[in-house]
């Protein structure tokens, strides 16, 4: 069935930027999400990419899609603290369904 | 504008007895959807609404869990007897016309259940 992966933790320097990867499945998925959840919070749509698009930009987030490769990435340009928490990949899938990865944990170093 | 609206926040009880959550969406969003959140198994889709009517319920564990969307604004998801594997945090989510696509789905706050 359909799958999206990310590594689960990653670790950065305050001012650095982040990249969070993550890999899918579904070759036919038309809209990718990244989504953030601070601790004792619901999920929080950060953004999301059509699959014609291969770059979004917003602010400090710059997602990136290879469709070949199916594989998608958020930088987070200039780190800071609030930045804390973890990030979902998802996608919707040609099944009419969202999936999610298993989110990965950002922690920013002073 | 209010986002989604879930209660209580926390939820602890004792095995066997019967849990109710509750959860208010988006005013207008036709899609509901209930996860639960583990850290063994990540987010689980559990069951979305259309219209008020259940369209894919195909991730409810067992008959211990049951919903109903009785009205637009406002679904309840039902777990009797509780175990304590049901032990996780529940989302409610809703969305605008679709299950995904550029519509969205916005997430409530959680219920965070705990059975002892």
């Amino acid at each position: 069935g359909e799958d999206v992966e990310q590594s689960l933790f990653l670790s950065v320097r305050e001012g650095d930027s982040s990249v969070i990867n993550c890999t899918y499945t579904d070759s036919s998925s038309t809209y990718l999400y990244w989504y953030k959840q601070e601790p004792g919070a619901g999920l929080q749509l950060l953004t999301y990419i059509f699959s014609n698009m291969d770059m979004k930009q917003d602010q400090r987030l710059t997602v990136l899609l290879n469709k070949k490769d199916k594989h998608l990435s958020l930088r987070i340009a200039d780190t800071q603290t609030g930045d804390s928490a973890i990030y979902f990949c998802a996608a919707y899938s040609s099944a009419s369904k969202i999936i999610f990865g298993s989110g990965t944990r950002l922690s920013i170093r002073p | 504008d209010a986002g989604v609206i879930q209660s209580p926040r926390h939820e602890v009880t004792e095995m066997g007895q019967e849990v109710t959550l509750r959860c208010k969406p988006i005013s207008g969003h036709d899609y509901l959807f209930w996860y639960r959140q583990t850290m063994m198994r990540g987010l689980e889709l559990l069951i979305y609404f259309n219209n008020n009517v259940p369209i894919d319920d195909s991730g409810m564990p067992e008959d211990r869990f049951s919903a109903k969307m009785p009205n637009a604004s406002f679904s309840t998801l039902k777990i009797q007897p509780s175990e304590p594997r049901d032990s996780a945090v529940y989302f409610c989510a809703s969305s605008l016309n679709s299950v995904g696509g550029s519509q969205p789905q916005h997430f409530g706050d959680g219920t965070r259940l705990s059975i002892l």
